[in-house]
């Protein structure tokens, strides 16, 4: 079946460090990938998406690139900000499952002024 | 309003009280969906429906009672928790098929408490 690995957290870093955290998976068909955030004490936001090989998805100064090769789709972030500070989860929605989503446990950043 | 919206955002209950969460989408979605987010626990995927038709229950206890009256509201009705119950439930919304098929958008969640 479908699954997503994501870098165990949490993460702390200090405001403007380069930001990187590592999501890879498993999937039976061509999936979609995505990624998530959520801020303390609301639901999850759509922070970005890439749905073909080599596509890259982008906002808000993040960024993830579609690699079929290495099963990879990991988040960066040049310079991180203390409003950046919040749970990210990495997903996948394989058509061959009715687009459900997928979703790694998430990993919290944590970014220190 | 726009979006995927929850009520009541946050809910305090009994064990033997009986009471119900609220999603709406102004999205104009055919597919509704409800997780359970806990405490250091993967999302867990609780309810799928779509055209108003339930096509996924998740292995889900009896004391959740989903309902889908139209393709734009959803709710799940609550009965006879359990303390472990205590989670965040999110309601997230899509249109396979559609341009954006396979993106889901949640609403903000209603956190909720069992005593």
């Amino acid at each position: 079946g479908d699954s997503v690995t994501q870098m165990e957290g949490p993460v702390t870093l200090s405001e403007e460090a380069f930001l990187t955290i590592n999501c890879t998976y498993t999937a039976t068909g061509y999936p979609s990938l995505f990624w998530y955030v959520q801020y303390p004490g609301e639901g999850l936001q759509l922070l970005l998406k890439a749905t073909k090989a080599d596509d890259k998805g982008s906002n808000k100064g993040f960024e993830a690139t579609y690699r079929k090769e290495t099963t990879s789709f990991h988040l960066e972030k040049g310079s991180v900000q203390v409003s950046d500070s919040a749970v990210y989860f990495c997903a996948l929605s394989d058509r061959g499952s009715n687009y459900k989503l997928t979703f790694g446990k998430g990993t919290l950043l944590t970014v220190n002024p | 309003e726009t979006g995927v919206t929850q009520t009541p955002r946050h809910l305090v209950m009994g064990m033997t009280n009986k009471k119900s969460l609220k999603c709406e989408q102004h999205l104009g979605h055919n597919a509704m969906y409800w997780y359970k987010q806990s405490a250091k626990k993967p999302l867990e995927l609780m309810f799928v429906y779509s055209l108003e038709e339930r096509v996924e229950n998740n292995s889900v206890p009896s004391r959740f009672s989903p309902e889908c009256p139209n393709s734009s509201h959803l709710f799940l009705h609550l009965h006879t928790l359990q303390p472990e119950d205590s989670a965040l439930y999110l309601c997230a919304s899509s249109s396979p098929g559609g341009r954006q098929g396979d993106t889901q958008y949640f609403g903000p969640g209603t956190r909720l408490t069992v005593l």
